[in-house]
């Protein structure tokens, strides 16, 4: 089984909300990453887990807050957002170490009104 | 910051046509991979090939790591091929780091 799951997928907010986007995967794998994506342009990476400590975080505003309760389970925690935080966001997993394939998950289509 | 280049940008196909796909990066590599990303927004892994070549049905690929490349061949090509192919490379924290793709259009 190489699934990652996420949900939902598909996200509408106000500026104002609170909202968490979840990601799962029973592969086993003990890295976890977060990637924006924002239209017609590539995935970037937000966050990386590994061993459920965070390792990477490129600079990501504050208003953005992950979390990774256990090896199987990501989240993004949202609050205050804006309309150009609107894209799709796509959780992965891998093997530790960068020698492994990483599978990507089908991702949440996040507006921001 | 290892860079990625994609190319072409652009490809319109006759359904039936044969087309490579190049990816260029700027310093050796660890991991390479290859996706498609469909219409939906599906990452698909296709290859994880940091040298050598790999086949898979229609799709087959080429990583010359020595100097610094990898194609991606598509043949007799369909229009469920359409969408956008990226080649990833790996980075220091064994994040991948994307080029900005190759959108294809196979047209019936």
């Amino acid at each position: 089984d190489t699934e990652v799951t996420q949900t939902p997928k598909h996200l509408v907010m106000g500026m104002t909300n609170k909202k968490s986007l979840k990601c799962e995967q029973h592969m086993g794998h003990r890295a976890m990453y977060w990637y924006k994506q924002k239209a017609k342009k590539p995935p970037e990476l937000m966050f990386v887990y590994s061993y459920e400590k965070l390792s990477i975080n490129e600079s990501v505003p504050s208003r953005f807050s992950p979390e990774c309760p256990n090896s199987s389970l990501l989240n993004l925690h949202l609050h205050a957002l804006q309309p150009e935080d609107s894209a799709l966001y796509l959780c992965a997993s891998s093997q530790v170490g960068r020698r492994n394939t990483q599978y990507f998950g089908p991702g949440t289509r996040l507006t921001v009104l | 910051g290892i860079q990625v280049e994609q190319s072409p940008p652009d490809l319109i196909l006759q359904e039936g046509a044969n087309s490579t796909l190049r990816c260029n990066f700027s310093d050796s590599v660890n991991n390479l991979q290859w996706f498609h990303q469909n219409p939906w927004g599906q990452l698909i892994n296709l290859f994880y090939i940091p040298s050598g070549t790999k086949q898979n049905g229609r799709l087959s690929a080429t990583t010359v790591a020595t100097e610094r490349y990898s194609l991606l061949y598509i043949s007799s090509s369909q229009t469920t091929d359409s969408g956008v192919y990226f080649c990833a490379v790996g980075g220091s924290q064994g994040n991948l780091i994307f080029g900005k793709g190759t959108k294809l259009s196979v047209k019936p």
